[in-house]
């Protein structure tokens, strides 16, 4: 069975500072997609950035960028220039590419300094 | 377009009761997806439904069940509820199985008394 392990349960970041969600993940397929996930206290779920396993190229979308080891089984997300409305809990999560079930992590609170 | 809805948003109930949750798809989309969340036991994965057809299953009692119709929209029933079944109840949608997005509603948050 898939898992998804976020070690890191609560991380804080200096508004405009960069910091560094951690993800590592367990499956036996070779192909699959990985996700990270935004929920804010509204509880609505945003996807923030997407990885597919087959690329090789880091995903990027703004600020929001990943650092993706396939072989060490590793997919953290890097935000650079934070700000006060990142602070959310991230999820990282794991697809395989036939279906759309999510195999989420625990999850990371991020708290934004001013 | 609008997005995926849930209602109702919130709910409480009773030990014992059964309860029936909804989730309207954005528009085109055929797949639905149903998690719970809990903050003991995080996000996990209910049920998923494609073109009316339960495509997976996740580790949950007979209790939990659902379907999805014609029109896309789908229900979870939640029967001989327990106060363990309190927690918030999300739903995704996508366009297709393997989409590259899935859309999640807001969630309707169920407390069991």
């Amino acid at each position: 069975a898939q898992t998804v392990t976020q070690s890191q349960p609560e991380m804080s970041v200096q508004e405009a500072e960069t910091v560094t969600l951690s993800c590592t993940y367990d499956t036996s397929e070779s192909d699959y997609y990985l996700f990270w996930y935004k929920q804010p206290p509204s509880r609505q779920m945003i996807l923030v950035i997407r990885q597919e396993a087959y690329k090789q190229q880091n995903a990027t979308e703004n600020r929001f960028s990943v650092n993706f080891q396939k072989a060490a089984k590793s997919f953290s997300l890097k935000i650079s220039d934070s700000q006060l409305g990142d602070a959310a809990m991230y999820f990282c999560a794991y697809r395989v590419p036939y279906g759309n079930k999510l195999v989420f992590g625990a999850g990371t609170i991020l708290r934004v300094k001013s | 377009k609008a997005g995926v809805t849930q209602t109702p948003r919130y709910l409480i109930k009773t030990r014992g009761q059964q309860v029936t949750l909804s989730c309207s798809p954005i528009s085109g989309h055929r797949s639905v997806s149903w998690y719970q969340q809990t903050p003991g036991q995080g996000l996990q994965f209910l049920f998923e439904y494609f073109s009316e057809t339960q495509r997976n299953k996740g580790n949950f009692p007979g209790r939990f069940s659902g379907r999805q119709f014609s029109n896309s929209r789908s229900e979870m029933n939640v029967s001989t509820l327990e106060l363990g079944d309190s927690a918030l109840y999300l739903c995704a949608s996508s366009q297709m199985l393997g989409a590259y997005e899935q859309y999640f509603g807001p969630g309707t948050r169920l407390t069991v008394t």
